[in-house]
């Protein structure tokens, strides 16, 4: 089954404990988004990757990594987690040969950080 | 400033009724528009996409519309039901290549039996 998935779907921690959310898709697809979803905001990008080796910042970057080593998998990473990023997380993918190809969403990570 | 803005917020209705969501935006160069689902607890699911030269696209009981002139979008929902309770996200992509999306904020739709 064609699908992201990210993990962990609930991850609650303290404040500055270094932290990764996974994310795979098995589609190959060259493009992959991690986005945060926040009540009254909507989505907001955080960094993309339009294929292996090269990633880009979002619109809201601060505070976050990311590395796209294998085609397969992009995952976030929290050096210093803060409250303010308290937030439910989205990976994204879809197909850069497709025109017009829709994003595939994960099913999201909650985050809480105390 | 490139926004997407989306009306109502909310919206209760009841079962079998059919309701209207809209989309207003303000991104320039234009590529394409989409709307996506979204079951609580859950990530966005594709709807439809539409290019600036498509008027109207259906997707079972999902027609969405887009008015490239105005600048804006609407998503009907013909004969509800109960599953259609979600939140709905239009998202307007700009110029091809550069994968930029912005997102509105949803409308978020409950149906009552």
């Amino acid at each position: 089954e064609a699908q992201v998935t990210q993990n962990p779907r609930y991850l609650i921690t303290v404040t500055g404990k270094k932290l990764t959310v996974t994310c795979s898709q098995n589609m190959n697809h060259e493009y992959m988004s991690w986005y945060r979803q926040d009540p009254g905001l909507g989505l907001r990008q955080i960094y993309y990757s339009m294929n292996v080796e090269v990633t880009d910042k979002g619109d809201v970057p601060e505070g976050y990594k990311v590395s796209r080593k294998e085609k397969r998998n992009f995952p976030l990473i929290l050096e210093s987690p803060s409250p303010n990023q308290t937030s439910l997380y989205f990976c994204a993918s879809s197909s850069r040969q497709i025109y017009n190809s829709p994003l595939h969403f994960g099913n999201g990570t909650r985050l809480t950080v105390t | 400033k490139n926004q997407v803005e989306q009306s109502p917020q909310s919206l209760i209705i009841l079962e079998g009724k059919n309701c209207t969501l809209q989309c207003n935006y303000t991104v320039s160069p234009f590529s394409n528009l989409r709307w996506y689902k979204q079951d609580t607890g859950r990530g966005p699911v594709s709807l439809t996409i539409m290019t600036f030269s498509e008027n109207t696209k259906s997707n079972g009981r999902y027609t969405a519309t887009l008015d490239a002139d105005t600048k804006q979008s609407s998503l009907h929902i013909t004969a509800s039901q109960l599953s259609d309770s979600a939140s709905y996200i239009c998202v307007v992509s700009a110029t091809s290549g550069t994968y930029k999306y912005i997102f509105g904020t949803g409308t978020r739709l409950k149906v009552l039996a």
